[in-house]
């Protein structure tokens, strides 16, 4: 069955980056687009960006264009998600979801920015 | 970038029927928007209803379906239980100088 798994929880301080990863298994890796969406406490969701682990084409939202890094690691089937430059306001939950429907998400990765 | 706007909130009576609306500030929502509408509970990751405005995946009730709607994409629910009471996200495409998506900021759907 499909699924994506993503990493724990991690707790930064501002200035710094954070790395989420999200592994993938069920199905073919390189058949789907891998989307970024965050969600701060209480808020909406957020389109972050998208990565084609086919090509290692990348396209993001413009407020995160210098400092998002979408990559994919093919031998493990993996997607990840670096955001640098942490803020306060960086604190929210990470999710990955799988493009074409977008049936399959991960279960998210709360990232807190604190000093 | 485009501003995708929701309801705030609405109110449906169990049984009834309840359309939810996304609209974009660049103009009307086509098809060619590809309009999705998620379903979010309190501590659940977003659950996928719609995709390319009316497809249904094998998880959304019959009850829901999507649509396009006076220039907006639409989400109707009929006969609305108590367990659709949840936020409701619409996510749309768009193009400027590059393609992006944008979510609107959701709907609280209460059934009451």
């Amino acid at each position: 069955q499909v699924q994506l798994v993503q990493s724990g929880a991690e707790v930064k301080k501002p200035g710094a980056s954070v790395k989420v990863s999200c592994k993938a298994s069920g199905y073919t890796f390189t058949g789907y687009y891998m989307h970024w969406v965050r969600q701060a406490p209480g808020q909406g969701l957020e389109w972050m960006g998208w990565i084609n682990p086919n090509s290692g084409g990348t396209n993001c939202a413009h407020k995160f264009q210098g400092r998002v890094t979408m990559t994919w690691d093919m031998s493990i089937s993996t997607a990840y998600m670096e955001l640098t430059r942490l803020r306060s306001d960086d604190t929210a939950v990470y999710y990955c979801a799988r493009d074409k429907g977008w049936d399959y998400w991960g279960q998210g990765t709360l990232v807190t920015v604190s000093s | 970038q485009a501003v995708v706007t929701q309801e705030p909130s609405l109110t449906v009576s169990p049984g009834g029927t309840v359309t939810l609306t996304c609209g974009s500030s660049t103009g009307a929502v086509t098809s060619g928007h590809y309009p999705y509408w998620f379903q979010q509970k309190p501590g659940q990751a977003p659950r996928t209803l719609i995709y390319d405005t009316s497809n249904k995946h094998s998880w959304t009730p019959a009850r829901f379906s999507g649509s396009l709607l006076g220039g907006k994409a639409a989400l109707t629910l009929s006969g609305a239980q108590p367990e659709d009471e949840a936020e409701y996200y619409c996510f749309i495409y768009s193009y400027s100088v590059a393609s992006y998506w944008v979510f609107g900021g959701g709907t609280k759907l209460t059934v009451l």
